[in-house]
């Protein structure tokens, strides 16, 4: 079992609609989960950090956390032609620092179609 | 503020070469990390330098190797290059006393050939 399973897809979404997307993760110490995104060719960026159970909102985004189930998940609202790109769940399994590695999923590829 | 810098950004060798990547933090960050990213996949940890030390180590072999300078910038060494290697090199910074745990900030990367 990969420590961090994430759909590849493609999926793809029309524009203005609501995009989600999907992570569970297998180590249940696990502190800190995240979602970057990676548009092609370039380096992740970090969009969201979520650390305890329930939702997270900053703008358009929604982090969703349920440590009971091991999963994470991310909503993308009124989705832009520029939110395509793959985004990647990271999961920190965390120490006394906080910070020692993350773990990523493979990425899921998402289209939005205009 | 200037963010994550790496260099070079591309780079061509062949198998048996040794490599070295370079990378300095974001200012104001005193941690840095080393991720492998083959092409499809996501970063995979190499290992994390902290006060000049590696302070842990994802599964990589011992001809990937390191060193963090006093002024927190940081190079990773490879030997010994395998076709394999061929990649994407990320370096992420962050902060060690920082409230927000886990929170790192990348570099545009080093993109590898191996030929």
């Amino acid at each position: 079992q990969k420590e961090v399973e994430q759909n590849s897809g493609p999926l793809s979404v029309p524009e203005g609609a609501i995009a989600s997307l999907n992570c569970t993760y297998s180590d249940r110490g696990s502190q800190s989960f995240f979602w970057y995104r990676q548009y092609s060719g370039k380096s992740p960026e970090l969009i969201m950090s979520i650390y305890s159970n329930g939702d997270k909102e900053d703008g358009r985004f929604t982090a969703q956390l349920n440590k009971a189930s091991q999963y994470v998940s991310l909503l993308i609202r009124d989705s832009q032609p520029s939110d395509s790109a793959t985004y990647l769940c990271a999961v920190n399994q965390g120490s006394n620092f906080g910070n020692e590695k993350l773990t990523f999923g493979t990425g899921t590829r998402l289209t939005i179609i205009p | 503020d200037a963010g994550v810098t790496q260099s070079p950004t591309h780079l061509i060798k062949t198998r048996g070469q040794q490599v070295t990547l370079r990378c300095s933090p974001k200012s104001g960050h005193d941690t840095v990390s080393w991720y492998q990213q083959a092409l499809g996949q996501g970063p995979q940890f190499i290992f994390q330098y902290y006060e000049e030390e590696e302070r842990q180590r994802g599964n990589f072999p011992d001809r990937f190797s390191g060193h963090q300078f006093p002024n927190y910038s940081s190079e990773l060494n490879v030997n010994a290059l395998l076709l394999g290697d061929s990649a994407l090199y990320l370096c992420a910074s962050s902060d060690a006393g920082g409230t927000d745990t886990g929170e790192l900030f990348f570099g545009e990367g080093s993109r590898l050939t191996v030929l």
